[in-house]
């Protein structure tokens, strides 16, 4: 499976945009990237996931470099709500097996 | 659909006892995964399935550690004896399928080994 690089913390000021990048520069040509959030203790939530396009949904965005090398997420306008771990991770492995293997994602804080 | 429902929440054993987690994942949902979440080592994946079947349980610990599933309505994740170092929360999810798609994820069973 390919391994995922994100910095381990951000701060965003509440109302702005988030951007948190992600590096993936030996994803597979089937690979997908897929984005998941946790608040506090609570479960991962799903966020979005891509192929190669990039893609929007009613949560966020993601952009996804050409080359594939790297992908950002966009939560367009931070709440307090949006303090949470996020993960970023590229798969399910080369045999598209469903697996999902959590890095340590970034810890984003969103301030007031 | 309610989500992924697990049971207990909270459980509380002493060390050597017997403790069995379960996990109703979502009808129709035909893969379904155990993961395990501490400070040290983040989130683990520990086993899952599809259609019922394990098809990769590299991630268990050790002996001590069984999960089955003997209906796709119904999972458990078994520790017999349990030790101190097995207290984390765990965490059950399912998915309609392998890829392309989201996760599901439970509340959790927060696990406490005294």
């Amino acid at each position: 499976d390919a391994k995922t690089t994100q910095p381990p913390s951000m701060d965003c000021a509440e109302g702005r945009a988030a951007n948190l990048p992600c590096n993936h520069s030996t994803i597979s040509g089937n690979e997908y990237v897929y984005w998941y959030r946790q608040i506090h203790s609570q479960g991962p939530q799903y966020i979005i996931h891509g192929l190669k396009n990039n893609e929007t949904n009613e949560m966020a965005s993601l952009i996804i470099t050409e080359d594939r090398k790297s992908s950002t997420l966009i939560l367009p306008h931070a709440t307090l709500r949006d303090t949470a771990v996020y993960y970023c991770i590229v798969g399910a492995g080369s045999s598209n097996t469903g697996k999902l293997i959590f890095g340590q994602g970034t810890t984003l804080q969103v301030k007031p | 659909d309610a989500g992924v429902i697990q049971s207990p929440r909270h459980e509380v054993t002493e060390m050597g006892q017997e403790v069995t987690l379960r996990c109703k994942p979502i009808s129709g949902h035909d893969y379904l995964f155990w993961y395990r979440q501490t400070m040290m080592r983040g989130l683990e994946l520990l086993i899952y399935f599809n259609n019922n079947v394990p098809i990769d349980d590299s991630g268990m610990p050790e002996d001590r550690f069984s999960a089955k599933m003997p209906n796709a309505s119904f999972s458990t994740l078994k520790i017999q004896p349990s030790e101190p170092r097995d207290s984390a929360v765990y965490f059950c999810a399912s998915s309609l399928r392998a890829v392309n798609t989201e996760a599901f994820f439970g509340q959790g069973t927060r696990l406490t080994v005294v």
